[in-house]
């Protein structure tokens, strides 16, 4: 597709399940961002993919947060054992090449933890 | 510490009136500084970006953006505002040897006709 596409766009779950939330990036791209934005917060950096590089999970705020992707294409980002705090929009972006002037982002999943 | 504040959560203009919004940041490296705009529904959209040269850059969709370096401030204007720059903005640093950009807490538009 021409943008970056995200899915689910909503997401509703209850304390305790996984969930799993996927990016499509724009074909091309090598970098990838998981970004998380609360209610009335900025943007939240969350993790990192460059190529083929080890990922910059400096920005997981738990052991319950994982994500992968492999080489140039789909990332997940999987949510472990849910909790209320973890309700948010998680934003993915990509980038044609290393550095973060050329940020082109997804619509979003709106996920909601009851 | 690096953080990008903008102090103003909500603002209300009425159409065609000027708008600006404030954006500090408090960053050690020489920032690349830039403003976003996420329309309801909808992603980030790139409106402009600051990297080095001319401290006044000029974005998409009529609006531009200042870099003052002694008020560590980029804050965004438009001398008219349509009632379709009803959004959420957002402003962002990063810097040449970091992949991350930290952005601020957003600031809410409403255009009253």
């Amino acid at each position: 597709g021409a943008g970056v596409s995200q899915s689910p766009s909503n997401k509703v779950t209850e304390k305790g399940k996984d969930v799993e939330l996927r990016c499509d990036p724009i074909s091309g791209h090598t970098a990838l961002y998981w970004y998380r934005q609360r209610l009335g917060q900025g943007l939240e950096f969350l993790i990192y993919f460059q190529g083929n590089s080890a990922p910059d999970k400096s920005g997981l705020p738990s052991d319950r947060f994982s994500a992968e992707r492999t080489g140039e294409s789909v990332s997940t980002l999987t949510i472990q054992r849910t909790q209320q705090e973890d309700s948010a929009v998680y934003l993915c972006a990509s980038s044609p090449d290393r550095g973060s002037e050329k940020l082109f982002f997804g619509s979003g999943t709106q996920l909601s933890v009851l | 510490a690096q953080s990008v504040t903008q102090p103003d959560i909500h603002i209300t203009v009425s159409e065609g009136a000027s708008l600006e919004l404030r954006c500090n940041y408090s960053y050690g490296a020489t920032p690349y500084l830039f403003w976003y705009v996420q329309s309801p529904g909808q992603g980030l959209q790139l409106l402009l970006k600051y990297f080095s040269g001319d401290t006044l850059v000029q974005g998409i969709k009529g609006f531009e953006a200042e870099f003052k370096r002694s008020q560590s401030s980029f804050n965004l204007r438009k001398p008219s505002v349509h009632w379709s720059d009803a959004a959420e903005y957002f402003c962002a640093v990063g810097a040449v040897n970091t992949d991350k950009l930290i952005f601020g807490t957003g600031t809410r538009l409403q255009v009253f006709p």
